[in-house]
């Protein structure tokens, strides 16, 4: 079985200040993959990022920047300078050999920019 | 252009009634999925299917029927809706096989059972 946690249920920040949002992870297979996605007020799930199993490397693209950890099975995710338009849910989500390429998503963390 | 379409965006019924919810791709994928989310943004998995073939059904009521005429189309047949199924229904579509692949999700269709 997998698991994925977001520990922060809502997180509020003010315009410009940094934030870190916690993914853990729980998987027995060795090859997986993690993905990030933001659903903005309006509904839709979008696509942040895709990091496998054997990369570690962080990534940085704009504000945002990724932090993944294999020892402690944490993939964070940190927004610099943070503007009202962040304020979405952003969620953290699985996918492992053992469960048929289906995503497995963490209950989520609600971000609140306020200006 | 739309990628993922889903139809209705927003569908309102009574308790016992059956409806459907149809999704379409347009990117050329080969596996289709369903997922709900709840009213406290819980996102689950509800079916998998690929190349129209049934992969995944999470132990998902069996008035909740998924139909796929073709490897573009995955609609949702719900029977005896109850106050319960209220929520969130996403469909999604990847390219075949592989985990790594991104899956890219409709825009949601909101059911609310009164």
């Amino acid at each position: 079985a997998q698991k994925v946690t977001q520990a922060q249920t809502e997180i509020s920040v003010v315009e410009k200040e940094d934030v870190t949002l916690d993914c853990v992870y729980e998987t027995r297979d060795t090859t997986y993959y993690l993905f990030w996605y933001k659903q903005p007020p309006s509904g839709e799930l979008v696509f942040l990022i895709r990091r496998n199993s054997f990369d570690e490397q962080n990534e940085i693209s704009g504000r945002y920047s990724w932090n993944f950890q294999k020892s402690t099975s944490s993939f964070n995710f940190t927004i610099t300078a943070s503007q009202v338009v962040d304020s979405a849910v952003y969620f953290c989500a699985l996918s492992a050999n053992n469960a048929g390429n289906m995503l497995t998503f963490g209950g989520g963390t609600r971000l609140m920019v306020k200006p | 252009d739309t990628a993922v379409s889903q139809t209705p965006k927003y569908l309102v019924t009574q308790m016992g009634n059956d409806k459907s919810i149809k999704c379409e791709q347009n990117l050329g994928h080969d596996t289709m999925y369903w997922y709900k989310q709840d009213s406290k943004k819980f996102l689950k998995i509800m079916f998998s299917y690929n190349n129209k073939e049934l992969i995944i059904n999470e132990t998902v009521p069996n008035r909740f029927s998924p139909k796929s005429p073709d490897k573009a189309h995955l609609n949702l047949h719900i029977n005896s809706l109850e106050l319960g199924d209220s929520a969130v229904y996403f469909c999604a579509s990847s390219p075949a096989g592989a985990i790594y692949n991104e899956q890219f999700f409709g825009p949601g269709t909101r059911l609310t059972v009164l």
